[in-house]
């Protein structure tokens, strides 16, 4: 299948400061990546959907001067959230959607923030 | 719009046994149904899919599930568990075409030995 990677795996920084996740499909091209916010023994939550050359869409409640999203290229995502602060610590996971109805998903990204 | 339900937070059961994991949904448009698998600390990993065509559906590691339209169900089952089969799954949903999945909240798999 298809694979999709995410960088770094783990973060840690401190509060105040800005912190970079990429998210890549290694081996397909994708018009539409997906980024998700998973807390500890919940679900995901859609926080926008990336396309590749125009600006993300966020879901409600997600503030898109925090979280900034870059879909730059067809296999590249990145996902950066500024400024971050202890409740942003959080597991990121994106998606790469590769036809109408398949996607695959990122190892995921567990960001702390101290 | 569309929304998935999960019965069952934490579903237990016996190595061997069959392994029953429940999902309703609710779609404004014909769906598109998944059910994924994460393990601690890991991205999703595609158990199944129902597109169209056929409504018994097979996935990975002995997994499958049934759509029934008429009952909005799509539950996730195995007819003999086994210790690495222990993890949280998901049940999704999304539009045809429209590529956005709504997700169920989750429901951790424990099987003892």
């Amino acid at each position: 299948g298809a694979v999709v990677s995410q960088h770094p795996s783990r973060v840690i920084c401190k509060s105040g400061t800005s912190v970079k996740i990429e998210c890549r499909s290694l081996d397909f091209q994708a018009t539409t990546m997906f980024w998700y916010r998973q807390f500890p023994k919940q679900s995901l939550m859609l926080m926008a959907t990336s396309n590749e050359g125009s600006k993300a869409t966020y879901e409600q409640g997600v503030e898109k001067d925090k979280f900034l999203i870059n879909h730059a290229s067809l296999t590249l995502s990145t996902l950066t959230v500024t400024s971050a602060h202890p409740e942003d610590s959080s597991f990121y996971i994106c998606s790469a959607r590769s036809s109408e109805y398949e996607q695959y998903f990122g190892p995921g990204t567990r960001l702390t923030v101290t | 719009a569309q929304s998935v339900t999960q019965l069952g937070s934490h579903v237990s059961v016996s190595e061997g046994a069959l392994v029953l994991l429940r999902c309703n949904y609710s779609s404004s448009v014909p769906p598109y149904l998944f059910w994924y698998v994460q393990y601690p600390n890991q991205g999703l990993q595609l158990l199944l899919k129902y597109t169209t065509g056929a409504t018994l559906v097979k996935g990975i590691n002995g997994f499958e599930a049934e759509f029934k339209k008429s009952e909005t169900s799509f539950h996730l089952t195995k007819p003999s568990a086994h210790m690495s089969d222990a993890a949280e799954y998901f049940c999704a949903v999304s539009g045809q075409r429209a590529g956005k999945s709504t997700f169920g909240d989750g429901t951790t798999l424990t099987v003892k030995p």
